[in-house]
């Protein structure tokens, strides 16, 4: 069975710096493709990362994507946090089939709250 | 980046009512979108990928379809646990965009 455990989230103020991160387990994360994706409370999905070199315009020079495959764990730096970075953030295995890529699974969510 | 535009926003239905929501893509996208459900307080779970296809697990009262930058989601007999938001997501290319959603409600 497919598990994604995130960590590390909490109130931080504006300016300030989180990492989460997030533990994966039931199936071969060395080879899987990973993001990050979060809602806004009462919000809709917004896609934030899926590797290093592809972020959202939103994030983008803010957040840092990596992983440690050794650890089975995808972490999320995320700097110069502004108040609308407060949201549940989901971490996603992306699977992939004839061409197409999806979010197979995710985890339960891991809330940031920035505010001063 | 590629716009979803989801329709309704909202609908309120019925136990066993047939639903349909759509969503329509500001370019081709070829076969690229899927389709989550997010009940309340719960993570979204993927239901349809690559517009038709049913993911493992899910009933067989789901299913999706395409036309061209149209794509469509139906229920077919709704049940106590659709009652919840729906999201569309394209995969055709970076950023991966989801629609704004659509909230099913009890009637």
């Amino acid at each position: 069975e497919v598990q994604l455990l995130e960590s590390g989230g909490g109130l931080v103020q504006p300016g300030g710096s989180l990492r989460l991160s997030c533990t994966a387990s039931g199936f071969t994360f060395s080879t899987s493709a990973m993001s990050w994706v979060r809602q806004a409370p009462g919000g809709g999905l917004e896609w934030v990362s899926g590797g290093p070199t592809s972020y959202s315009d939103s994030v983008k020079g803010r957040f840092t994507f990596s992983r440690d495959n050794s650890r089975s764990t995808l972490y999320l730096q995320m700097d110069s946090l502004r108040a609308e970075d407060s949201a549940l953030y989901y971490c996603v295995k992306e699977a992939y089939t004839g061409g197409s890529f999806y979010f197979d699974s995710w985890g339960q969510g891991i809330l940031v709250t920035v505010s001063s | 980046d590629i716009q979803l535009t989801q329709s309704p926003s909202s609908l309120s239905a019925s136990v066993g009512d047939r639903v349909t929501i759509t969503c329509r893509a500001s370019q081709i996208i070829n076969v690229f979108l899927n389709w989550y459900r997010q009940k309340p307080g719960k993570a979204p779970e993927l239901l349809i990928y690559a517009a038709i296809n049913l993911q493992s697990g899910v009933p067989s009262r789901f299913s999706g379809s395409r036309s061209v930058t149209e794509f469509t989601l139906t229920i077919s007999s709704l049940q106590p646990e659709d009652f919840a938001t729906y999201y569309c997501q394209q995969s055709f290319i970076s950023p991966r965009t989801f629609g704004q959603g659509t909230k099913v409600e009890i009637k």
